[in-house]
Parts: C-alpha cells; sequence; structure tokens
C-alpha cells in the first residue's frame, strides 16, 4: 500500500532554514496526484503549507508563500519542504500526504515529524 | 484567507447522533463542494472520513455523513461510538489554488 515517511532536523534555529523529505513507497510520484504539506503547532489545528505536482508545478498557501518552496524528485521518489527564515511560530509537527486532484482532499499521510525551533 | 469556523468542541452519548458545523465564505465553503473532513486521534495523523462534501473513502462507516447548505458545511456521527471520540477538522478549496482548514473540533462521547 500507499505509505509517506517524512524526514529531517527535529531542530532548527530561528532564522534558518528548515528542510524536510517525504519518502513515498508503494506509489511512483511521476504516475499523478499532488502531494503536499500541511503543519499543526502544539495544541493547535492543521495548516496547509502547500502541494506540488509530479510535474514540479507548486502552489502554496498565501500566509507562507514568501518563504516556501516545495519541490519533487521523481528519480527519488519523494517531495521537499524547505521553510526559510524560521520563527518559533514556525514550531510545528509537519505532515506530509498525498492530494487527490480534484477535490483536494488528502487522503494518505504520513506520521508527522516534530520540528521545533529555538536556539 | 481565513481558517473555517468550527465549534471547539462537541459530545454526545453512545448511540447518539452529533453534528459538527464548518463556516466559510462564499469564496471558499459556499462556492465550492470541495469540503473534506478529517478525523484526529491524539498523537495520530489525520484521516480522511469526508470528500466532495459527502463522499466516503472506502473504510469509512456510514454512520459519518457530510452535508452542506450555503457557507456551511456539517459532518454528523450518528450511532456514536466510543473510538469516535477525536478532533475533527474540515478544510475547503478556497480558489486559486488555495485550500483552507478550520480551527478544529474536538468531540466527546460521554
Amino acid at each position: 500500500q500507499v505509505q509517506l515517511q517524512e524526514s529531517g532536523p527535529g531542530l532548527v534555529k530561528p532564522s534558518e532554514t528548515l528542510s524536510l523529505t517525504c519518502a513515498v513507497s508503494g506509489y511512483s510520484i511521476s504516475s499523478g496526484y499532488y502531494w503536499g504539506w500541511i503543519r499543526q503547532p502544539p495544541g493547535k489545528g492543521l495548516e496547509w503549507i502547500g502541494s506540488i505536482y509530479h510535474s514540479g508545478s507548486a502552489y502554496y498557501s498565501p500566509s507562507l508563500k514568501s518563504r516556501v518552496t516545495i519541490s519533487v524528485d521523481t528519480s527519488k521518489n519523494q517531495f521537499s519542504l524547505n521553510l526559510s527564515s524560521v520563527t518559533a511560530a514556525d514550531t510545528a509537527v509537519y505532515y506530509c500526504a498525498r492530494r487527490l486532484q480534484v477535490t483536494r482532499a488528502f487522503d494518505i499521510w504520513g506520521q508527522g515529524t516534530m520540528v521545533t525551533v529555538s536556539s | 484567507q481565513s481558517a473555517l469556523t468550527q465549534p471547539p468542541s462537541a459530545s454526545g452519548s453512545p448511540g447518539q447522533s452529533v453534528t459538527i458545523s464548518c463556516t466559510g465564505t462564499s469564496s471558499d465553503v459556499g462556492n465550492y463542494n470541495y469540503v473534506s473532513w478529517y478525523q484526529q486521534h491524539p498523537g495520530k495523523a489525520p484521516k480522511l472520513m469526508i470528500y466532495e462534501v459527502s463522499k466516503r473513502p472506502s473504510g469509512v462507516p456510514d454512520r459519518f455523513s457530510g452535508s452542506k447548505s450555503g457557507n456551511t458545511a456539517s459532518l454528523t456521527v450518528s450511532g456514536l461510538q466510543a473510538e469516535d471520540e477525536a478532533d475533527y477538522y474540515c478544510s475547503s478549496y478556497a480558489g486559486s489554488n488555495n485550500l483552507v482548514f478550520g480551527g478544529g473540533t474536538r468531540l466527546t462521547v460521554l
């Protein structure tokens, strides 16, 4: 079955760039679907960060657009998130997920990875 | 864009029905039939329960149903069971390739 697994540093210093990767197994990214990142600050709700198509077309949340880059590497069957100039407000569990193309619903999620921004 | 509005909490006794609302605007919920609902148990990843307002993915019990009227979408859980106790989030397409989530509702089974 399709599985997603996030990886990356659990601790990032303020003003630096947060970088995470989502490895996809059981499905070839180049076959289709959108792939996305969603985050959840401790004790708070979900926030959509952005989504990318296997072709590389990416769309970002307007509130994060100036700091976010999402990229896809079909050769490694993975996609990545870069969030620059982080502050404590970016501390959250970061999830990667597969997004249904038309409905915009995320049907398969990774387990999530906690990222703390602190010096 | 602003987050969709959900009540912070909802509750019901086993066997009862509970409805959770999700209020947006004419730019998101009211303009698109792309409303989804997610269930999240503590420490776990969200799980898709409803998509396109009222469709259930394979494996989701038919006790879960969705609907929409105007700018407000709703999730109804019938025949409440203990395992339904969780946080529930709605989301909606908001145009221009944007997605917006609700603030979440904690459902308690009394």
